[in-house]
């Protein structure tokens, strides 16, 4: 089956520390999106990429980097400079922005659930 | 400043009692409306994609409508398993990002 696989499911971090979850789809999909959720609010984008070697930053980027080397995956890292982590991460994709179907709807992964030791 | 804002924030039926969930939107060119069901600790289930003013979809109890300010989400007798956290997001025609602009969501709940 298609979709996109999201891991760890739950994630914990020490303070200093870099941590990478991990986001692949088999959906033959060519945009990639990382959304950050916080209880009472409406998911906010940290990084998009369109295509293979290209991300752009979305609203809330500082303290996050990402790649897109492969198609197939998106990673996410979150870096000790980003103070406040905690929170539950979640990652889409859908058919290239720049098309006549650009208006497709996002799918998301299961999410990662990150929290602070 | 592009903005969805989503009515009630929670919302508590009886089984069988139906109603609505808005979703007002304030952007400049609207390319699509999205209905999103999330449930606890999952990610997004797309539902519906609206895209013009007077567009109407259906899946089971649910429908889907929209005008030129808001959506409507109708369940129709609704049942325990349609408890769940509502989402709709816009994407705006500015620009050729096409990025989703997200509500904080509905969160349904239906007794029993």
């Amino acid at each position: 089956d298609g979709g996109i696989t999201q891991s760890p499911k739950y994630l914990f971090r020490k303070e200093g520390q870099n941590v990478t979850l991990s986001c692949e789809q088999n959906l033959n999909h060519d945009a990639m999106y990382w959304y950050r959720q916080d209880p009472g609010q409406g998911l906010r984008l940290i990084y998009y990429s369109q295509i293979v070697n290209d991300f752009q930053k979305g609203d809330i980027a500082e303290g996050y980097s990402v790649s897109r080397e492969k198609k197939e995956s998106f990673p996410l890292t979150v870096t000790s400079a980003q103070k406040n982590p905690t929170a539950f991460y979640l990652c889409a994709s859908t058919v290239a922005l720049m098309t006549p179907y650009s208006n497709q709807p996002q799918h998301f992964g299961d999410g990662t659930r990150l929290s602070i030791l | 400043e592009d903005q969805v804002t989503q009515s009630p924030e929670a919302l508590r039926l009886q089984e069988g009692e139906s109603s609505s969930l808005n979703c007002s939107y304030t952007v400049s060119g609207l390319r699509g409306l999205f209905w999103y069901r999330q449930d606890p600790g999952k990610g997004p289930e797309f539902l519906f994609t609206l895209y013009s003013a007077g567009e109407e979809k259906e899946k089971e109890r649910l429908k889907a409508t929209l005008t030129k300010k808001e959506s409507f989400l109708h369940i129709t007798a609704p049942k325990p398993e349609d408890s769940a956290t509502y989402l709709c997001a816009v994407q705006v025609s500015r620009g050729s990002q096409g990025n989703l602009i997200f509500g904080k969501g509905t969160k349904l709940s239906v007794k029993p």
